[in-house]
């Protein structure tokens, strides 16, 4: 089976903080994904990457960066934390784009206080 | 810029009872749809695909169908059961290679 791995269930962090969300995958996928999901607002994409050190804005890119110096590792950064990032941060990875089922890691709850 | 609907948002039925779950979207040019299902304060787990040339695929007591054509998906769920109360996401996957998300609709099974 595909294994999606966040590094962190729950996080909490102080505002101005520099925070890190690592995501790992060992089906060597080409795609990884990165999403934050809020009530009334759904899932959103902030960055996506199709390649070792290529990245994509998504929706919501402002905020965040992203690294991807390994295919299986892709990580979110948050150069200086607010509190409207507190959410859940999902990653996803996947095999050639918009051809193959995507597959989710069980989420971080990020919360800036 | 690509729309997915989902109707309901919240359903509520009793055990045994067989459901279906709405999905539309706006732009037709997809590459494929995937229902989710989501438990509280979890990750996704993908339930089923269905690329853009199949009409439906099945798995277990889910079977979902795509109308691509006019930006239709249902998925069914035949003797839903207790253990099936999560929140049932859809999603497409267009032309910018992404996935777009339904909001969602939260089903509760009673016992």
């Amino acid at each position: 089976d595909v294994k999606v791995t966040q590094s962190s269930r729950y996080l909490v962090k102080r505002t101005g903080e520099k925070v890190f969300l690592e995501c790992v995958q060992d089906m060597d996928h080409e795609n990884m994904f990165w999403y934050r999901q809020d009530p009334g607002l759904g899932l959103r994409l902030i960055y996506f990457s199709y390649d070792v050190k290529m990245k994509e804005k998504g929706d919501i890119p402002e905020g965040y960066s992203v690294s991807r110096e390994k295919k299986e590792r892709f990580s979110l950064i948050l150069e200086s934390a607010s509190t409207n990032q507190t959410s859940m941060y999902l990653c996803a990875s996947s095999f050639t784009p918009g051809d193959t089922e995507a597959f989710f890691g069980q989420g971080t709850r990020l919360t800036v206080v | 810029k690509q729309e997915v609907t989902q109707i309901p948002a919240a359903l509520s039925v009793p055990e045994g009872e067989n459901l279906v779950l709405n999905c539309s979207f706006t732009d037709s040019a997809i590459y494929n749809l995937q229902w989710f299902r989501q438990d509280p304060g979890k990750g996704l787990t993908s339930l089923l695909l269905i690329q853009s040339s199949q009409r439906e695929q099945t798995s277990g007591r889910l079977n979902a169908s795509l109308d691509k054509s006019s930006g239709r998906s249902t998925l069914y769920i035949a003797a839903s059961q207790p253990g099936d109360s999560a929140t049932y996401l859809c999603a497409v996957t267009g032309s910018a290679r992404q996935l777009t998300f339904g909001s969602g609709t939260q089903l509760t099974v009673l016992p």
